[in-house]
């Protein structure tokens, strides 16, 4: 597609619940980013890839938080055991490998309730 | 270590006016890119322009503009006759020498009332 593209727009899960967001990137885009937005904040970094190579995972809040990108494609976002303070938009982004200032292309974005 | 400001928590403006939006930033690096993003109710980032740490020449886009000052380690974005589709929560962004990820701040809520 023309845009990095999020599913679902929306998940609700109950505490404890396992949630999985899918991220599909700009076409010929091998960078790869998650963010987490808190409601009134601004996007904190989670992770990073390039290709299918996770290269930072600094972001990541807890090691309840998992990322992948088997393909050099399709990413996924995976919590277990969801928590309320989990509640956030997550985005995802895309961008050119290997060049500084270029652009990171953002997805609409996960809106997660933990309930 | 690396850090946007924008004070600017919300704005309101009334239709036709101009806007500006602050933002300041620290760094030790002496290369580095600096970024607007626009964040409209339907939740999306979108890109806005993008600024060298070499180049502080001022760049306009027709009723927006930006004003990079070194001197001052900010980045200012400047809205002229601003109209109500302006309406948005507006993000400046870092990214460092060796980084690949964008260092946000806070964002500024505009509200441009009709």
């Amino acid at each position: 597609g023309a845009g990095v593209s999020q599913s679902p727009r929306y998940k609700v899960a109950k505490r404890g619940q396992d949630v999985a967001l899918r991220c599909d990137p700009i076409s010929g885009h091998v960078s790869l980013f998650w963010y987490q937005q808190a409601l009134g904040q601004g996007p904190e970094f989670l992770t990073y890839f390039q290709n299918e190579a996770q290269l930072d995972k600094s972001g990541l809040p807890s090691d309840r938080f998992f990322a992948e990108r088997p393909e050099g494609s399709v990413s996924t976002l995976k919590i277990q055991r969801t928590q309320q303070e989990d509640s956030a938009v997550y985005l995802c982004a895309s961008s050119l490998a290997g060049v500084r200032n270029s652009p990171l292309h953002f997805g609409n974005g996960t809106r997660l309730t933990v309930t | 270590a690396q850090k946007v400001t924008q004070a600017q928590t919300e704005i309101s403006v009334v239709e036709k006016e101009d806007v500006t939006l602050d933002c300041v930033y620290e760094t030790r690096d002496t290369t580095y890119y600096l970024f607007w993003y626009k964040q409209p109710p339907s939740g999306e980032l979108v890109f806005l322009i993008r600024r060298n740490s070499f180049d502080e020449q001022n760049e306009i886009s027709g009723r927006y503009s930006w004003n990079f000052q070194k001197s001052t380690s900010s980045f200012n974005f400047t809205i002229t006759a601003s109209q109500v589709v302006d309406s948005a929560v507006y993000f400046c962004a870092f990214r460092g020498t060796g980084a690949n990820n964008l260092f946000f701040g806070t964002g500024t809520r505009l509200t441009v009332i009709p």
